[in-house]
């Protein structure tokens, strides 16, 4: 089946400009995961959802960065104000059932942001 | 707080022959998971092998195997007879349990399998 999917997979924005970033999870997946990978480093925790409650936002840097997945499906990650900072490749994460412990997270391919 | 430590940024093998990736953690919980993440160059990152603190037996999974010392808190990865495609960033990650899912990832380290 089908997996992760992420658009877009490249994501160039002036500094100042808002921006959109888009998560598919795969189909009936209750877990929702977004991380941010600085360039040389691991994957750091953004936000979490289970279905469509925001369960955890403790990650989200500033309150430029907001989360929202409405239908407990496709969820988007937005950047209000972008910084140079910012600029990161941004995973997506599901997970079949309710999230810790044992259960594998599915990565998508991620969106590079680069904010010039 | 939960930290992963990955004390070796870059490594590299000779096709056929073994390797093994250092992890280090600290958590406090007792109950927790932890996880050995592949990322090869532009492609998304897959599970390699996963491991429960309360399970005293080694993780393996084919040509990967784990040796997990909970009193150490130490975790690293073997990696037999290594392949081409074995080359990518390794990350190793931690799944404290209880209300904190969230995984903690290392910083990585590359392996170079080379020819």
């Amino acid at each position: 089946g089908a997996g992760v999917s992420q658009s877009p997979r490249y994501k160039v924005a002036k500094r100042g400009q808002d921006v959109a970033l888009r998560c598919d999870p795969i189909s009936g997946h209750v877990s929702l995961f977004w991380y941010q990978q600085a360039l040389g480093q691991g994957p750091e925790f953004l936000t979490y959802f289970q279905n469509e409650a925001q369960l955890d936002k403790s990650g989200l840097p500033s309150d430029r960065f907001f989360a929202e997945r409405p239908e407990g499906s496709v969820s988007t990650l937005k950047i209000q104000r972008t910084q140079q900072e910012d600029s990161a490749v941004y995973l997506c994460a599901s997970s079949p059932r309710l999230a810790g412990g044992y259960n594998e997270q599915f990565f998508g391919p991620g969106t590079r942001l680069t904010v010039l | 707080a939960q930290t992963v430590t990955q004390s070796q940024p870059e490594m590299s093998v000779q096709e056929a022959e073994t390797v093994t990736l250092s992890c280090t953690y600290d958590t406090s919980e007792n109950n927790y998971y932890l996880f050995w993440y592949k990322q090869p160059p532009s492609r998304q990152m897959i599970l390699v092998i996963r491991q429960e603190a309360y399970k005293q037996q080694n993780a393996t999974e084919n040509r990967f195997s784990v040796n997990f010392q909970k009193a150490a808190k130490s975790f690293s990865l073997k990696i037999s007879d290594s392949q081409l495609g074995d080359t990518a960033m390794y990350f190793c990650a931690l799944d404290s349990g209880g209300s904190n899912y969230k995984l903690t990832f290392g910083k990585g380290t590359l392996l170079t399998v080379n020819p």
